[in-house]
């Protein structure tokens, strides 16, 4: 069972470029969330997608945007890039839903790492 | 105030310490809350969910305390293999997934 997976796993731009990650959901999940890993940080919540809709808003800019395939998969968008946007970008998989009052657990890809120059 | 703050460490202890980690929340209406742990450059992996009873799974223990908003996770019999840094979230149901900075374990033969 193939688990959470992310491409590329590395990326460098410039400034004021565009970018996209992509991001495949574990098995039988199908929520897609996003965050943004600064070196030292914690993961900060990017946004939410299930039935290809964003659910969930961190405080993120517009130039932040995604989208989820019908199959579940989802991508993030990047647009103007700026230096502070380099960081580890992770995308983590579950299902929506509750079970004994509780969220289910999500699942982490292995993250693209961006660097902006 | 950060709404999840974490003690950044690091804790220096030896192998076969017991160490505890606490992880401070501000929103109230947090429902959910899961430690993770993850080793430096990789991804956060799922440690364990925590309970209001309190949960168990071998050396770990989590706890939670809602009346003073806070979580702990307790590491008996140290190991070096649980050198890594620890994340804890708590979180509103469906919303606003927030995670702490993460505590840093060096554990030392």
């Amino acid at each position: 069972d193939a688990g959470v997976t992310q491409s590329p796993t590395h990326l460098i731009k410039t400034r004021g470029q565009q970018v996209t990650l992509r991001c495949s959901p574990k098995s039988g999940h199908d929520t897609v969330s996003w965050y943004q890993q600064a070196l030292g940080q914690g993961p900060q919540f990017i946004f939410q997608y299930y039935e290809e809709e964003e659910r969930q808003r961190g405080n993120f800019p517009d130039r932040f945007s995604g989208h989820q395939f019908p199959n579940y998969s989802s991508e993030l968008n990047v647009n103007a890039l700026l230096l502070g946007d380099s960081a580890l970008y992770l995308c983590a998989s579950s299902s929506l839903g509750w079970t004994s009052g509780r969220r289910y657990e999500q699942f982490f890809g292995p993250g693209t790492r961006l660097t902006v120059l | 105030r950060k709404e999840v703050e974490q003690d950044p460490g690091p804790f220096n202890v030896p192998e076969g310490a017991t160490v505890a980690f606490n992880c401070t929340y501000s929103n109230s209406a947090s429902q959910s809350f899961f430690w993770y742990r993850q080793d430096c450059r990789k991804e956060p992996k799922l440690l364990m969910s925590v309970y209001s009873s309190g949960n168990e799974d071998g050396r770990f223990t989590a706890q939670l305390n809602r009346a003073s908003q806070y979580i702990s996770l307790l590491i008996r019999d140290s190991k070096l293999s649980d050198s890594a840094t620890y994340l804890c979230e708590a979180s509103g149901g469906y919303n606003k997934l927030i995670f702490g900075a993460g505590t840093r374990l060096a554990v030392h033969p």
